[in-house]
């Protein structure tokens, strides 16, 4: 599987933007990019997906380099709720269902 | 509404002694599977299902059994726990074989084997 790279801790205030980035250089035309969550004490939440064209959601944006070695999941407005480890991941024809989790990026907001 | 239950949440178990902990979806889901997740090592694949009866091995599965007799249950079967499984387990489910679903995860089970 594709490898992602992402910085182990960002963080930002309150009500402000967060741009999160990821980095796999090696992406296959196939893989999906996806974007995971986990809130202190639960489970991994879904946050986004995309494959080439950026994506809005009630959550977020996904925004996705033209040569998709990168990507940048938006939050628009930071609340104390977002504080979690965001992950990025990519699925494709051979990992299929399966997620592979890195380490993700520890975001901390603070009020 | 869309949920993966797991149960119990906590447990506190002897060396040795056989536990189960089950995992239900309500989604219809073909693909289910079982993650642990311990300080340092990140989430990691034990166990999946790609459908009923059809089970494989993710990325550390000894000391663990499973079984998908039905599409909404998967438990996970620890026949004689160790120390070293103490972690926190999560369950998940999705759409099978397709790479642009979202999965979803049930609560956790914190377990603590001594």
């Amino acid at each position: 599987d594709a490898k992602t790279t992402q910085p182990n801790s960002m963080e930002s205030n309150e009500e402000e933007p967060v741009h999160l980035p990821c980095n796999h250089s090696t992406i296959s035309g196939t893989d999906y990019i996806h974007w995971y969550r986990q809130l202190p004490s639960q489970g991994p939440e879904y946050v986004i997906h995309g494959l080439t064209s950026n994506v809005n959601n009630r959550m977020a944006s996904l925004a996705i380099a033209e040569d998709r070695k990168s990507s940048t999941l938006i939050l628009h407005r930071a609340t104390l709720r977002d504080a979690a480890v965001y992950y990025c991941i990519l699925k494709g024809e051979t990992s299929g269902s399966r997620l592979t989790f890195g380490e993700g990026t520890q975001l901390t907001v603070n009020p | 509404e869309a949920q993966v239950t797991q149960n119990p949440r906590y447990l506190i178990t002897v060396t040795g002694k056989k536990l189960t902990v089950t995992c239900s979806q309500n989604m219809n889901h073909e693909y289910m599977s079982w993650y642990r997740q311990d300080p340092g090592l990140g989430l990691r694949q034990i166990y999946y299902s790609m459908n009923v009866e059809v089970t494989d091995k993710g990325d550390v599965p000894e000391g663990y059994k499973v079984s998908r007799k039905e599409k909404r249950n998967f438990p996970l079967i620890l026949e004689s726990p160790s120390p070293n499984q103490t972690s926190l387990y999560f369950c998940a489910s999705s759409l099978g074989g397709v790479p642009n679903t979202e999965a979803f995860f049930g609560q956790g089970t914190r377990l603590t084997v001594v």
